[in-house]
């Protein structure tokens, strides 16, 4: 079972909301991740957790809160975004944050997020 | 400098023909890691090969191969017999060794369209 999920898959929200996006995968990976991806553009690489610890942080603003509750679950909370955060929000996992042999990193479908 | 360099940013294939997606990449690293992500319309990135620095083989999985060049530093993706369903934008990646955890940089990516 290679399958990371995320929910929602779509989000619209105004600038004034909270709301929060969720990740979840059962592989038994102990790294997570959140990468933003603009229309047509790479992902950008956010946060990283490596067994429940935030090890990279890309400068993101604070209005994007990363929590990893355990090695399973990764949420985003969201506060007081800009219309210029409206993206695809993917979520991945990987077996460590370390270099181990390949190491690759599966990712869930996103979540489509508007901010209105 | 960029690190990852997709140089064709779209391509086209007839079906059940071969593709080669072009990928190089900058490194003084001698430990290093390239990936081949296949991103169709829905959103998800499938990851599809790996190539570690020091494997003296080209990597193979299916229809998808990596042509390896290390001395020239470049990490084609060769799609044989294609087919409508590997329509996708397609990205490659590398992780470097001096890189904490496992960060990714990616390329611009190739959109890839098959036609019948």
């Amino acid at each position: 079972d290679t399958e990371v999920t995320q929910t929602p898959k779509h989000l619209v929200m105004g600038m004034t909301n909270k709301k929060s996006l969720k990740c979840e995968q059962h592989m038994g990976h102990r790294a997570m991740y959140w990468y933003k991806q603009k229309a047509k553009k790479p992902p950008e690489l956010m946060f990283v957790y490596s067994y429940e610890k935030l090890s990279i942080n890309e400068s993101v603003p604070s209005r994007f809160s990363p929590e990893c509750p355990n090695s399973s679950l990764l949420n985003l909370h969201l506060h007081a975004l800009q219309p210029e955060d409206s993206a695809l929000y993917l979520c991945a996992s990987s077996q460590d944050g370390g270099r181990a042999r390949a190491n690759e990193q599966y990712f869930g479908p996103g979540t489509r997020l508007t901010v209105t | 400098a960029q690190k990852i360099t997709q140089t064709q940013p779209g391509m086209f294939v007839q079906e059940k023909e071969a593709v080669t997606l072009d990928c190089t990449y900058d490194t003084s690293d001698q430990s290093y890691g390239l990936f081949w992500y296949k991103q169709p319309s829905s959103g998800e990135m499938i990851f599809l090969i790996y190539q570690g620095s020091y494997d003296e083989q080209n990597a193979t999985e299916g229809r998808y191969s990596l042509n390896f060049q290390k001395a020239r530093k470049s990490a084609n993706l060769v799609i044989s017999a294609s087919q409508l369903g590997d329509s996708a934008m397609y990205f490659c990646a590398m992780r470097e060794a001096e890189t904490s955890g496992s960060r990714l940089t990616f390329g611009e990516g190739t959109q890839l369209t098959v036609n019948p």
